[in-house]
């Protein structure tokens, strides 16, 4: 597809379980980003690869939290022993390579809401 | 860190009217990135409008513009001519590389026909 592609769209699962999220970022996007939103909070940012660098992973709230990225292509975000608190929607965003480290816009998905019971 | 502060949770306009959403930002940097993103209920965020710090002259997109004051460290978006489609959360970002992009809680804006 052209855009950010996520999945599942919706995800309940109950205490304690594993998950998995999965994004597809825009082919030839080199950077992809993970980020939380709360009920009636803004974005909080989780993890963020570019290219082959190591991920910056200063933004994972919990070492239950862990994120890979397969051939600098998709990306799965994976929560172990979920917890209540889990519960928000999870979006991710790519961007594109850009020169003289400009900041440039990202394209996001339309986000995996996941329900922890 | 830098933290970007939208003081207006909701904010409501009458359809053909002009609204002002507000939002500032904290940092020592000076040259950056700022943002305003939409999400609308179908839940996908999309760029509304960007300025470059290093830019005097506020950034236009047809009935979106800003009001760039970089000394107080404010970037507002005024909306002009609302539209029923312009009802959404509205996300004000600061980035000065693209991984370290910081949104804020968001402003809900509802667009009363």
């Amino acid at each position: 597809g052209a855009g950010v592609s996520q999945s599942p769209s919706n995800k309940v699962t109950e205490k304690g379980k594993d998950v998995e999220l999965r994004c597809d970022p825009i082919s030839g996007h080199t950077a992809l980003y993970w980020y939380r939103q709360s009920l009636g909070q803004g974005l909080e940012f989780l993890i963020y690869f570019q290219g082959n660098s190591a991920p910056d992973k200063s933004g994972l709230p919990s070492d239950r939290f862990s994120a890979e990225r397969t051939g600098g292509s998709v990306s799965t975000l994976t929560i172990q022993r979920t917890q209540q608190e889990d519960s928000a929607v999870y979006l991710c965003a790519s961007s594109p390579s850009l020169t003289g480290g400009r900041s440039g816009e990202l394209f996001f998905g339309e986000g995996s809401r996941l329900t922890v019971l | 860190a830098q933290t970007v502060t939208q003081s207006q949770p909701e904010m409501s306009v009458q359809e053909a009217e002009t609204v002002t959403l507000s939002c500032t930002y904290d940092t020592s940097e000076s040259d950056y990135y700022l943002f305003w993103y939409k999400q609308p209920p179908s839940r996908q965020m999309i760029l509304v409008i960007r300025q470059e710090a290093y830019k005097q002259q506020n950034a236009t997109e047809n009935r979106f513009s800003v009001n760039f004051q970089k000394a107080a460290k404010s970037f507002s978006l005024k909306i002009s001519d609302s539209q029923l489609g312009d009802a959404a959360m509205y996300f004000c970002a600061y980035s000065r590389y693209n991984n370290d992009m910081r949104f804020g809680a968001g402003t809900r804006l509802t667009v009363k026909p």
